[in-house]
């Protein structure tokens, strides 16, 4: 097990609904980086914040946003829901943005559109 | 842009037995790491193996090896004497050393099954 804890685990929203995801990072590690993975898919990187700052993004829309706090924990915010955003959304902290580091992964939330 | 190709969907292999998960990749850069992560039901991604490109020799990690090939960009796991809690999904990964961040570029995964 990772110190990485995500919340809600599942959760069920209509079409044009807004959520939002939460992350705590592993104790010491300053850096957050957000995936999606759609069913029977590899995750897609979405974007990673580094102090506070967003510090690198994948090809989502600008839909797609985020936060980090003082104490490192990040939210993930998805505006208007579309059906394709059902998704597994995954969060990993590292101790740094760059260089030889590791990811630890949290279990996860599982987003459902109806 | 880097790309990784899983492209098998699926294997199976008897308890004990050895099996290989292949991967290939595609990157102009010389400076990466590459990712072999297990996805067990529960979600969780976890960290199998890994492998920096500026070494030769390939990493091992108890059962678990990987077979590197840089000229080829091929990055095959071996895993010796299967257990039935291999049972997962595998997912090959490349993170460059060179980028910005850190992100990580998956391939599709394969879903391996560990017999009785």
């Amino acid at each position: 097990e990772t110190g990485v804890t995500q919340s809600p685990t599942h959760l069920i929203k209509t079409r044009g609904q807004q959520v939002t995801l939460r992350c705590s990072s592993q104790s010491g590690h300053n850096t957050v980086s957000w995936y999606q993975q759609a069913l029977g898919q590899g995750p897609q990187f979405i974007f990673q914040y580094y102090r506070e700052e967003e510090n690198g993004r994948g090809n989502f829309p600008p839909r797609f946003s985020g936060l980090q706090f003082p104490n490192y924990s990040s939210e993930l915010n998805v505006n208007a829901l579309e059906l394709d955003d059902s998704a597994l959304y995954l969060c990993a902290s590292s101790p740094r943005p760059t260089g030889n580091t590791e990811a630890f992964f949290g279990q996860g939330t599982r987003l459902t559109v109806v | 842009a880097q790309t990784v190709t899983q492209s098998q969907p699926e294997m199976s292999v008897q308890e004990a037995e050895t099996v290989t998960l292949s991967c290939t990749y595609d990157t102009s850069e010389n400076n990466y790491y590459l990712f072999w992560y297990k996805q067990p039901p529960s979600r969780q991604m976890i960290l199998v193996i890994r492998q920096e490109a500026y070494k030769q020799q390939n990493a091992t990690e108890n059962r678990f090896s990987v077979n590197f090939q840089k000229a080829a960009k091929s990055f095959s796991l071996k895993i010796s004497d299967s257990q039935l809690g291999d049972t997962a999904m595998y997912f090959c990964a490349f993170m460059s050393l060179t980028g910005a961040n850190s992100k990580l570029t998956f391939g599709k995964g394969i879903t391996l099954s560990v017999r009785p």
